[in-house]
Order: structure tokens, then sequence, then C-alpha cells
């Protein structure tokens, strides 16, 4: 079946400093990939999405790019803020028999970020 | 509504006790999923309504575990029997015409003693 592999965590960088959590998935077909972010006491929150190869996601500053060839879609940002201490969900969609879409997430890769 | 709510937002149930955890999703969306957390993982599908059809409930994980959606909003997972292992955050989701992005509730948090 489809699935997800991301990096573990958890990863601890300073303020500023560049940010890349790596994400790779075996799937059938094409599906949508998605970054989603659940900050500390919330429920998940769909961070980018793309929805074709070389497609590239962008959103508060975060970016990651549809790679068919390597199967990957890696989360980067330039300069991370400790506002962005979260745990960051890589899925992909999976089509269902019966119809409609489920989402097939990672285990989750839990960002801190110090001053 | 603003967005998808769920509740409770915590539960405590003993062991063998039946719950019944709701949610109410973006008006107007057809699709309605629920997943299951354990900690430390990632939401895991356990099934699919559109409007008040199941599509698809290959992810519950025993016939312990019943959803509905009777009028094709409002959804209700209820576990019956409930085991420690049941144990996780229940999170409910919903989509529009865009089938494919799903907006998450907060969760319920349920622990099994």
């Amino acid at each position: 079946g489809n699935s997800v592999t991301q990096m573990e965590g958890p990863v601890t960088l300073s303020e500023e400093a560049f940010l890349t959590i790596n994400c790779t998935y075996t799937a059938t077909g094409y599906p949508s990939l998605f970054w989603y972010v659940q900050y500390p006491g919330e429920g998940l929150q769909l961070l980018l999405k793309a929805t074709k190869a070389d497609d590239k996601g962008s959103n508060k500053g975060f970016e990651a790019t549809y790679r068919k060839e390597t199967t990957s879609f890696h989360l980067e940002k330039g300069s991370v803020q400790v506002s962005d201490s979260a745990v960051y969900f890589c899925a992909l969609s999976d089509h269902l028999t019966g119809g409609g879409n489920k989402l097939t997430f990672g285990t989750g890769t839990q960002l801190k970020v110090e001053l | 509504g603003a967005g998808v709510s769920q509740s409770p937002r915590y539960k405590v149930a003993k062991r063998g006790q039946d719950v019944a955890l709701r949610c109410d999703p973006i008006s107007g969306h057809v699709s309605l999923f629920w997943y299951q957390q354990a900690l430390g993982q990632g939401p895991e599908f356990l099934t699919y309504f559109q409007n008040e059809a199941q599509l698809d409930k290959s992810g519950l994980p025993s016939d312990r575990f019943f959803a509905e959606r009777p009028e094709g909003s409002v959804s209700t997972l209820k576990i019956q029997r409930t085991q420690q292992e049941d144990s996780a955050v229940y999170l409910c989701a919903s989509s529009s015409g865009t089938p494919e992005t799903q907006y998450f509730g907060p969760g319920t948090r349920l622990l099994v003693l």
C-alpha cells in the first residue's frame, strides 16, 4: 500500500537557521502531497500542498517541491523562527475504493527552534 | 461555522464503558473523515462519509467502532466496550468541492483506564 516516510525528530535549530525536513513516499499513480503542521495544543493545519510532479507548494516562508523522480517532498524554510516550533506531518492522498481520497500520513517530525 | 469542531475535547473512560465522540464539520462540507492518532504517531484513517453515506470504513480497527452521519452533517464516532489500546486522539476532518484538502478539528483525546 501507499506510505510516507519522514525523518525522525526532534530537530532542534537556532532561530534564523535553515530548515529541511525530509519526506519520501511510496505510491501507485501520482497522488497529491501535503505538509500539515500541528502547533502545541492545536489541531492539524494544512501548511502547503502540491498536486502534480514539479509543482512547488509554498506558504508562510515554507516550500516543498513534488519530485516524482526521487519520490520526495522535502519541506524547507530559509530562516526559522521560534514560532515555527511544532510537529510537521507529510501526507499523501490515497484513493478510497468507495470514492474520495483519504490522507496517509508520516509519523511526524518535531521541530524545536531556540533563541 | 468557522471550522471543524469536536466534543468533548477530553474524555476519560473506564475500560468496558461505551463512549461517543461528536464532530461538527464546516457548514456545507460534503465529505467527512475520522482518523485515529496514537501518541507520537501520524493520524491513521478510520472511516469516510459522503453526505450521510458511509463509503469506506476499512480503517475501523474492530466491530466495537461504529460511526454515523444520519443527516449528512454532524457525525458521531462510537466506541463500545472501550479497551486501553483505544486511548488516542480522534480527529475529524471535512472537505468540500476540493476533495483532497481536508480541514481538521482539534481532536478528542480519549484515555481509557
